[in-house]
């Protein structure tokens, strides 16, 4: 069956140091994957979408990498600083059986960034 | 401009009884999303509109559950007789093509 697993569920780390997390794939090849922030008691904002053809996107201080072969996406926050702090969540278009893809969201790896 | 928006923020319930949940997407915004958050959990997707085309509900958990949208604007989602395991936060999300989804503050549901 077609999985999405993000490895840790949490990851803490010292401030201006990098932060890497990882969202693995399985029995699929997704034209795309998505990451996603979530703060606690709201809803998910977009960060960065990476297409299939496409090995690394930025944006500031953000870089995805994405590696068809091994089925797997890099997100890395670099100098990190306490408002980094949040559960982030990668998410792929899976074939929801009714005509449709549907974005399919991995459960999150919750970022603790130390000062 | 105004972002998705969700009422109510919270609902409690009793067991057995009927629940509205609303979403008021962006405007222009032809795609609307209805999702489920369990404690611990990730997203689960529950129903999909796109303009007028026929609603993908394979998400739906149970025929308890159904959605729908009105103009191709604001959507409630009903819960019928409602259950314990009921209890999530539904998160809304519109979105004006098929790449980022923006997502409302969501609606806490707590079954008693």
């Amino acid at each position: 069956s077609q999985k999405i697993e993000q490895n840790s569920e949490a990851l803490n780390i010292q401030e201006g140091k990098t932060a890497t997390l990882t969202c693995n794939y399985t029995n699929y090849s997704p034209a795309y994957l998505q990451w996603y922030r979530q703060d606690p008691g709201r809803g998910p904002v977009f960060l960065l979408l990476i297409r299939e053809n496409e090995k690394e996107k930025r944006k500031e201080r953000l870089k995805v990498t994405f590696d068809t072969t091994l089925k797997q996406s890099l997100f890395h926050i670099t100098a990190s600083q306490p408002a980094d702090s949040a559960t982030y969540l990668c998410a792929l278009p899976l074939y929801s059986g009714a005509g449709s893809y549907q974005l399919t969201f991995g459960k999150g790896t919750k970022l603790s960034v130390i000062p | 401009g105004a972002g998705v928006s969700q009422s109510p923020s919270n609902k409690v319930t009793e067991k057995g009884k009927d629940v509205e949940l609303r979403c008021d997407p962006i405007s222009g915004h032809t795609a609307l999303y209805w999702y489920r958050q369990s404690l611990g959990q990730g997203l689960e997707f529950l129903i999909y509109f796109q303009g007028n085309s026929a609603p993908d509900k394979s998400g739906l958990p149970s025929d308890r559950f159904s959605a729908e949208r009105t103009g191709g604007s604001v959507s409630t989602l009903t819960i019928q007789r409602t259950q314990q395991e009921d209890s999530a936060v539904y998160l809304c999300a519109s979105s004006p093509n098929f790449n980022e989804q923006f997502f409302g503050p969501g609606t806490r549901l707590t079954v008693l």
